[in-house]
């Protein structure tokens, strides 16, 4: 079947580097960030979110960055690996019951 | 495990037979919902659930039903299902208990409509 890869942006990288994926968010009073994980063939994974009221936020080997002024989000990946090769999609949303809204996403493919 | 579960994962139908896609969550989260993935469309919300009894629209709710009869089920339903339905699909779950508005997906339907 047709892969929702298709018609994304695409970030090609050498296994161990460093990957910045980046996401504009639209609504300024969204005060919830994800970053999600989709691999071919399965649902998106939850891999790190962030409040509004931080800019930075550490995970194991990922980093997420808020920039509210300029409405802009990135996930850095450090020493990415094969295994990080995916569509990544930054999901915004406001506390609470909230629902919320993805961005079109990121294809990232790293070469061995 | 905690997990979300969609039935069937793939199917393929006619124009007009009526389907239902199932879906459960384990963790007893009080918020579902339905997605709908096309290429180059992204995720759009089809339905939406607060809890037991409470369902709403999301962006894309045309041609689909939802009913939310437990708290663990809530199956997707196509009355009369058209090839523009033809999708990926997923359910998800969540809980605002915990403070976060995470979503934990299930491994999506692949839905066919000839």
């Amino acid at each position: 079947g047709e892969s929702v890869g298709l018609h994304l942006p695409t970030l090609s990288v050498q296994e161990g580097d460093n990957s910045i994926i980046n996401c504009a968010y639209s609504n300024s009073a969204s005060d919830y960030f994800i970053w999600y994980k989709q691999e071919s063939g399965k649902g998106p994974q939850f891999i790190i979110d962030i409040r509004s009221n931080m800019d930075k936020r550490q995970g194991q080997r990922v980093t997420v960055l808020l920039n509210k002024t300029v409405k802009h989000l990135s996930l850095q990946i450090a020493a990415t690996q094969p295994g990080d090769s995916a569509v990544y999609f930054c999901a915004e949303g406001l506390g609470g019951y909230s629902t919320l809204t993805f961005g079109k996403g990121t294809m990232l493919l790293v070469s061995p | 495990e905690a997990q979300v579960t969609q039935n069937p994962r793939y199917l393929i139908t006619v124009t007009g037979k009526k389907l239902t896609v199932t879906c459960s969550q384990n963790m007893n989260h009080e918020y579902m919902s339905w997605y709908r993935q096309d290429p180059g469309l992204g995720l759009r919300q089809i339905y939406y659930s607060m809890n037991v009894e409470v369902t709403d629209k999301g962006d894309v709710p045309e041609g689909y039903k939802v009913s939310r009869k437990e708290k663990r089920n809530f199956p997707l339903i196509l009355e009369s299902p058209s090839p523009n339905q033809t999708s990926l699909y997923f359910c998800a779950s969540s809980s605002p208990q915990y403070h976060t508005d995470t979503q934990y997906f299930g491994p999506g339907t692949r839905l066919t409509v000839l």
